[in-house]
């Protein structure tokens, strides 16, 4: 399948913002989903991206230029509920609604 | 509000053995979806569906077979369970052309195959 690269790992501290990225071969997808999956949940929707530009919501930022296959998350003000996996996905052209996840992204907050 | 229902939440199996992992969605979504989760690793599709009667093969579907039957239920067939089943599934739903097209997971199954 296409390859979705993101950091394994990131630290920060509480009120920090973090930058997770996540790169794609341009031509493999349509849009872009952020994920964040807590230790032994399921996944639960962040934001979607399918045009270029930046997406905010609230604390939670999504960013996406998809002639350079390039996205970010930013979380602003981190709290300690922040530690978690976020799990970038692309929305795969040839076949609606299929995702191709990426490894994810552990963030680890300290105090 | 129900959402995505799996069934069950632990599994041990020992290597040979044969289960179904249920699932079943109440938001009337057409689109439905298996994934396996390996410890560190991001989600891979296992099947998927587009409606009732209808599934395909995702990315890892060897040593598993599905079934559509109705737009509520996807249950997921292991058959001759391998320890290299040993992961955590889980089952998902969308709407994709709505003004809505995220994927809705379900709490997962652990799975162990001994």
């Amino acid at each position: 399948g296409q390859n979705i690269d993101q950091p394994t790992e990131m630290t920060a501290t509480e009120g920090a913002i973090v930058q997770i990225n996540c790169t794609y071969q341009t031509s493999g997808f349509n849009g872009l989903f952020w994920y964040q999956q807590h230790a032994g949940e399921a996944p639960t929707f962040l934001s979607y991206n399918v045009l270029d530009g930046l997406e905010e919501k609230g604390r939670f930022s999504s960013f996406l230029s998809r002639s350079k296959g390039y996205s970010y998350l930013l979380l602003k003000e981190l709290q300690m509920k922040d530690s978690a996996s976020y799990l970038c996905a692309g929305v795969l052209t040839d076949s609606w609604g299929k995702l191709q996840f990426g490894a994810g992204t552990q963030v680890v907050v300290t105090p | 509000n129900a959402g995505v229902t799996q069934t069950p939440k632990f599994r041990i199996l020992k290597i040979g053995q044969s289960m179904t992992l249920q699932c079943t969605q109440d938001m009337n979504h057409n689109y439905m979806y298996w994934y396996r989760q390996d410890p560190g690793m991001g989600l891979k599709l296992i099947y998927y569906s587009v409606g009732a009667g209808i599934t395909d093969k995702g990315e890892v579907p060897n040593g598993y077979n599905v079934s559509r039957s109705t737009t509520e239920d996807f249950p997921l067939r292991l058959e001759l369970a391998a320890p290299s089943q040993t992961s955590v599934y889980f089952c998902a739903s969308s709407s994709p052309g709505s003004t809505n097209e995220k994927l809705f997971f379900g709490s997962g199954t652990q799975l162990s195959v001994l």
